[in-house]
């Protein structure tokens, strides 16, 4: 099936950078949710947008939904070591078969 | 407001053999999805019930089943397991499928963490 595409696999930051991952689809979505990934743990959701521009912030994130509906991104300011984990952007559409689908996900680690 | 809760966290069956996982959703959420996930596929979409029906469903084969309660908890089952089958199995619960406000907004249970042998 369709998933969101999130590159890279993979990033490493040092305690206190900044750090955006984006999140894009060929297809458009009509909500953007952001979710956190702890080892052994479901995911939790971080950010929920549901405007094509809206700009929202939780803390030290913010994410915003794409103009053109098909990408989203997120931003991590200050990070810290609890930020590691592995970050997963989810598109949802409304219509007869609406599901959230997700991305493969980025794996943030930070070093101290 | 206690969260999303699944039992068994961890499970180990040998193949052929079938199992059921369960879900308590949120207080008041109506909507239960489940989801696989492995590392090569990431999270995959199993099928969602609102009010003891299933309304939307993935592309798993029909040994992948499940159910709803009239007080929402939801099971599912998986029936003559396949190696390929081991993964942690999350489900997820929102207020209303897709009419709310807060459309799409689910949140997910700890998971279940499936190992066939």
């Amino acid at each position: 099936g369709q998933q969101l595409n999130q590159s890279p696999q993979s990033m490493f930051i040092q305690e206190g950078e900044d750090v955006s991952m984006n999140c894009t689809s060929s297809s458009i979505f009509n909500t953007w949710l952001w979710y956190k990934q702890d080892p052994g743990e479901g995911p939790v959701l971080l950010i929920a947008l549901y405007k094509a521009g809206e700009l929202t912030s939780n803390g030290r994130l913010t994410a915003q939904f794409g103009i053109t509906r098909k990408d989203s991104f997120l931003n991590i300011s200050a990070s810290i070591p609890s930020d590691v984990g592995i970050y997963f952007c989810a598109g949802f559409i409304t219509g007869a078969n609406s599901k959230l689908t997700f991305g493969k996900g980025i794996t943030l680690s930070v070093r101290p | 407001k206690a969260g999303v809760t699944q039992t068994p966290r961890y499970l180990i069956k040998t193949r052929g053999q079938q199992v059921t996982l369960s879900c308590s959703p949120i207080s008041g959420h109506r909507s239960v999805s489940w989801y696989q996930q492995t590392p090569g596929q990431g999270l995959q979409f199993l099928f969602e019930y609102f009010s003891e029906t299933q309304r939307n469903k993935g592309n798993f084969p029909g040994r992948f089943s499940g159910r709803q309660f009239s007080n929402s908890r939801s099971e599912m089952n998986v029936s003559t397991l396949e190696l390929g089958d081991s993964a942690l199995y999350l489900c997820a619960s929102s207020l209303e499928g897709s009419t709310s406000g807060r459309r799409g907004e689910q949140f997910f249970g700890p998971g279940t963490r499936l190992t066939v042998l």
